[in-house]
This record gives structure tokens, sequence and C-alpha cells, in this order.
């Protein structure tokens, strides 16, 4: 059966205090393994898809790594508006359902 | 990004009413959307996939009689949740894909359903 487990379940930074989001997993047949923001209330937005083992991609102040056991989501200098909760969530090349971790509820204070 | 609308955003219904809501592809055609739902705290839970054209595939667990899916057309698919009761009170979601690349799947901005 596929899991995903992230960790921390919640973090708190400083403004400017970097630091990173692991998420750890299990999958027949990996597809996708994908990271998505989720704001208080509303959908999820997707960041990034990472494919293969030793991929990386980066957006602003995100930066997303793959192994194949786990993803790391690395944030520099956050800021304040970067607090949010971030999902991973793999997909297996039986389908493209998404099968979600319990996230990661960042808060990153001036 | 693809966009996907989800309406409505928010619905309060008494205890034994029905209600639907619906998820648009606005940007493109989606031959597949998926339905999840979210509870406080939880992770967001794939209840069923939705097919157009054909009956929907439910996730162990989820009633089929009791969330109805129909997807009609290759932009619409609805969710309606029949006799609602509180333990039905939850955030749902849908998400579809673009085709290609498929399995990047977009979501709606969830709906938000508390049964009194």
């Amino acid at each position: 059966e596929d899991q995903v487990t992230q960790s921390p379940e919640a973090l708190r930074l400083q403004e400017g205090e970097s630091s990173s989001l692991n998420c750890s997993y299990t999958v027949s047949g990996l597809r996708g393994l994908f990271w998505y923001r989720q704001d208080p209330g509303k959908g999820p937005e997707f960041l990034f898809t990472l494919y293969s083992a030793g991929e990386e991609k980066e957006k602003e102040r995100l930066k997303a790594t793959l192994t194949k056991k786990e993803s790391f989501l690395h944030i520099t200098a956050p800021k304040p508006e970067d607090s949010a909760t971030y999902l991973c969530a793999v997909q297996a090349n039986s389908g493209y359902a998404l099968n979600f971790g319990k996230g990661t509820s960042l808060l990153v204070t001036p | 990004g693809a966009v996907v609308s989800q309406h409505p955003s928010w619905v309060i219904c008494k205890s034994g009413t029905s209600v639907k809501i619906e998820c648009r592809s606005l940007d493109f055609q989606a031959t597949t959307m998926f339905w999840y739902r979210q509870f406080p705290k939880q992770s967001l839970m794939l209840m069923a996939t939705s097919n157009e054209g054909s009956k929907a595939t439910y996730e162990q667990g989820v009633e089929k009689d009791k969330f109805l899916i129909n997807h009609a057309s290759l932009t619409l698919s609805t969710l309606t949740v029949t006799s609602a009761h509180p333990e039905d009170s939850s955030f749902y979601i849908c998400s579809s894909g673009r085709d290609p690349p498929k399995n990047i799947q977009y979501f709606g901005a969830g709906t938000r359903l508390s049964v009194l």
C-alpha cells in the first residue's frame, strides 16, 4: 500500500531562517511526486512535480529534491507570506489520483 | 497553470437534504476528475474518480449511493451529497489534469459543507 509521511507536522521559523520539510514515501511504481501549498480554507496550489531520483526543481525561495525514498522541500530565507500548509503527494503508475501526506504547517514570523 | 472552478465555496444545509457541488475545468477538457474530502487538521482523502460518459469509481468505504457523481460533459463533474447528515460535514475538493501532461493535478478552491 502506498504511504506518504511528512515531517515535521508543524514548523515555526523566523523570517530569513532557512529550513527543510521532509516527505518519506513508499509507492509501487512512482509516476511522480508532487508538492502543493494549501492556505486555510482553500484548495491546494501546485508547486512542483518530481519524476526521478536526483531531480531538483526551484521556484523563488523553494527548492524540491527527490531520492528513491524521500523528498525535501527547502525554504531559503522565508517570508511571512510563505506561511501555509505544504502537502506532499505521490502518484503511482497505475493512475492519476494523488495519495497525500498529512502536511507540514509552516508559520513564518516577522 | 490550468484553472479548475468549484461552486459553491460554502454551503450550510439541514440534515436529510441533498447538496450538489460543481467542478468545472475552465480552459481545458477533462475526461477524468477526482473528488477528495478533507477533515480538519487532516490531509486530502480520495473519494472517487469521475469519468466523462461513464460511471464513477469509488474508493473503498465511500458509499456510492450517498455521494452521487455525474460527469456529463468534458468540462463539468458534479458531486451530490444525498440525505446529508452532520458527519458528512467536511471540505470537499475536486481536481483534474490537463492532457498532456495529464498527471499534473490542479485543484478547485474547495467547498465547505456544514450539515446542521
